[in-house]
């Protein structure tokens, strides 16, 4: 069965860096796109952006760029989020979630990780 | 401000019929489908209705979608205690080049 499994809960300070894995089973990893959502505490969902596991390429999200780095290794079918220069608003769950797009359309974010706590405080 | 608006909280009692509204614009739900997820308390979001009215395998028939114009909504009949959670409706924008979603609606069963 397909399952995404996320790395366990961060607690950083401010100007830190966090990589937030996500691991992915039961699918071929490069047939569906790897989609990062954030969201903030008692906040609604905010899609980040994603990267496209065949050709490597990242898109951004406004709000989503320079700090916020998408990578993954084929070899261990694992995607990354990378955050640097953390903030206090960095604080949020971080979700990772496959979708399909081809032919001009995207399937719906099908499959969904348990979500990953990153937390900025000093 | 979410560019899809829906209702910050619904409920209802067991057994009733109630309705979430998500509205849109002619960017969004008018020309792009609509998927629905459910959050319950504490867990990931689950995909709910996908392509306006379709439900995964696994979804119980008591969950439907419909769109009409620049609304969605998604229905519960024979509302359980176990559907109380948070429901977000999302859309692909054309003006924004973006994945867009409501605020969410927390649905409290009575």
């Amino acid at each position: 069965q397909v399952q995404l499994v996320q790395s366990g809960s961060e607690l950083k300070k401010p100007g830190a860096s966090v990589k937030v894995s996500c691991k992915a089973s039961g699918y071929t990893f490069t047939n569906y796109g790897m989609n990062w959502l954030r969201q903030a505490p008692g906040q609604g969902l905010e899609l980040m952006g994603w990267i496209n596991t065949n050709t490597g390429t990242p898109t951004y999200a406004q709000g989503f760029t320079g700090r916020f780095v998408f990578s993954f290794d084929t070899s261990v079918s694992t995607a990354y989020l990378q955050i640097s220069s953390l903030e206090a608003e960095d604080t949020a769950v971080y979700y990772c979630a496959r979708r399909y797009c081809g032919g001009g359309s995207c399937s719906p974010f099908d499959y969904w990780g348990q979500g990953t706590l990153v937390t900025v405080s000093s | 401000q979410s560019v899809l608006t829906q209702p910050p909280s619904a409920s209802g009692t067991p057994g009733q019929r109630v309705t979430i509204s998500c509205s849109g614009s002619s960017s969004n739900i008018a020309s792009n489908i609509v998927n629905w997820y459910q959050q319950l308390p504490g867990t990931a979001p689950r995909l709910l209705i996908y392509s306006n009215n379709q439900r995964p395998s696994g979804v119980p028939d008591r969950f439907s979608g419909s769109k009409s114009g620049t609304s969605a909504s998604l229905a519960i009949s024979g509302l359980q205690s176990e559907d109380e959670a948070d429901y977000y409706c999302g859309a692909w924008d054309d003006g924004l080049n973006a994945w867009v979603f409501g605020g969410g609606t927390k649905l409290t069963v009575l």
